[in-house]
């Protein structure tokens, strides 16, 4: 199947600092998904993307979609301790089944 | 929120048990998935559907068997469940045109002793 490197694979942050994150494939995705798993539940969707180059926003989270349809980015501004667990990003080709990156576990400091 | 559910949450249950997970949603999507996750680690798609009738198996292998007999109902069964089997189990759907969401359920934990 497709392999999607999610980076970085944990995060230890300071709260009220910025995070970033990013997703990388060797194939052209159409649409980009970024998630939220907390612990024993299933992943919540954050942000999706449709188009290279759209720039997204939910709250203090932005996400891109990468310009080569490769890559997708989210930041999450002004950290707070809820925003605490693992973030996976998916990528689906035309009409197909989505893959998902290995997920950013990302712990904040209060 | 997306109207997506699993039962059971937990179970619990001795090897060569027959056992079968639900999952039901109600937004009418044509698409679904079940995916098996370890603690913490990325997602393996072992099964998807999309439309009744329809099923397909996924890119990890997996001795689970799953029906789609009505849109909105997606049930995965091990016919004889084993300790290797012990994980949690997330069904996921999404609509067949237009935007391409895919939303999941909350998980089923199974361990299996």
């Amino acid at each position: 199947g497709q392999q999607l490197n999610q980076s970085p694979q944990s995060m230890f942050i300071q709260e009220g600092e910025d995070v970033s994150m990013n997703c990388t494939s060797s194939s052209i995705f159409n649409t980009w998904l970024w998630y939220k798993q907390d612990p024993g539940e299933g992943p919540v969707l954050l942000i999706a993307l449709y188009k290279a180059g759209e720039l997204t926003s939910n709250g203090r989270l932005t996400a891109q979609f990468g310009i080569t349809r490769k890559d997708s980015f989210l930041n999450i501004s002004a950290s707070i301790p809820s925003d605490v667990g693992i973030y996976f990003c998916a990528g689906q080709l035309a009409g197909n089944q989505f893959y998902f990156g290995t997920g950013t576990s990302l712990t904040v400091i209060p | 929120e997306a109207d997506i559910y699993q039962t059971p949450r937990y179970l619990v249950i001795g090897t060569g048990k027959k056992i079968t997970l639900e999952c039901s949603q109600t937004m009418g999507h044509d698409k679904m998935y079940w995916y098996q996750q370890d603690p913490g680690m990325e997602l393996h798609l072992i099964h998807y559907s999309y439309g009744v009738n329809s099923t397909e198996k996924g890119d990890l292998s997996s001795e689970s068997t799953v029906s789609r007999i009505r849109t909105e109902h997606f049930p995965l069964t091990l016919e004889s469940a084993r300790p290797s089997h012990t994980s949690q189990y997330l069904c996921a759907s999404s609509a067949r045109g237009g935007r391409y969401e895919q939303y999941f359920g909350p998980g089923t934990r199974l361990t299996v002793t």
